[in-house]
């Protein structure tokens, strides 16, 4: 079945330092990737999402690639700042049609100055 | 542009009592709707999805069910409530087309004593 690996459970990083958080997956087909962040009592809001082309998705200075040869989609940004303390969810949809989707189990980012 | 309401904000009910919590989408037409739970410290985990009126389909039993009585309405429900039914009850609804991302609702907390 579809699944989705981030590695790190908190990520603990300094102000002004590069963020880089991990998404692994595992899909029979080729999927959607997405990043979702999460503020503490909060809804989780879309950041990212993947092109089906080389193009490389980026919001709020974030950025992730797709690459279908590792199945990896990890977020970075050059320089973490403390509004960026949240939680983070990597996800997929299989291209199958189907309408399910699949969370990995998310990544606590903590900035600190 | 698309708005999604849930109800109750929050509610704390006892084991064994019912539980009615809805969403409500305004905006988008035939909307594709899910239902999401998130345990306390825990990833998000699909319940239900429902691409059409009166079809629900679930993802995974937790005794819990749902409905789609109109087209905007989206309600999940049991008879009996469980201590692991804690936690926040997000309702999603999907994009037509490209990556078919999905945008959260702002959540329903439940705390079950």
């Amino acid at each position: 079945g579809d699944s989705v690996t981030q590695t790190e459970g908190l990520v603990t990083l300094t102000e002004g330092l590069p963020v880089m958080l991990n998404c692994t997956y595992q899909s029979t087909y080729s999927p959607f990737l997405f990043w979702y962040v999460q503020h503490l009592n909060e809804a989780p809001k879309l950041l990212l999402k993947s092109f089906t082309d080389n193009k490389r998705p980026e919001h709020q200075g974030f950025h992730a690639t797709l690459h279908k040869s590792s199945s990896s989609f990890h977020l970075q940004k050059s320089s973490a700042q403390l509004s960026d303390s949240a939680l983070y969810y990597c996800a997929l949809r299989a291209n199958t049609g189907n309408y399910k989707y699949v969370f990995g189990a998310g990544t606590r980012l903590k900035v600190i100055a | 542009a698309q708005t999604i309401h849930q109800w109750p904000v929050a509610e704390i009910k006892a084991v064994g009592s019912p539980l009615s919590l809805g969403c409500t989408i305004k905006g988008k037409s035939s909307p594709n709707l899910y239902w999401y739970w998130q345990a306390t410290g825990g990833t998000l985990q699909q319940l239900f999805y429902s691409i059409t009126v009166g079809q629900v389909e679930s993802v995974v039993q937790l005794n819990l069910s749902a409905s789609r009585p109109k087209d905007d309405q989206f309600i999940l429900s049991t008879e009996k409530l469980l201590l692991s039914h804690s936690g926040f009850y997000l309702c999603a609804w999907r994009i037509t087309g490209g990556a078919y991302e999905q945008y959260f609702g702002p959540g329903t907390r439940l705390t079950v004593l």
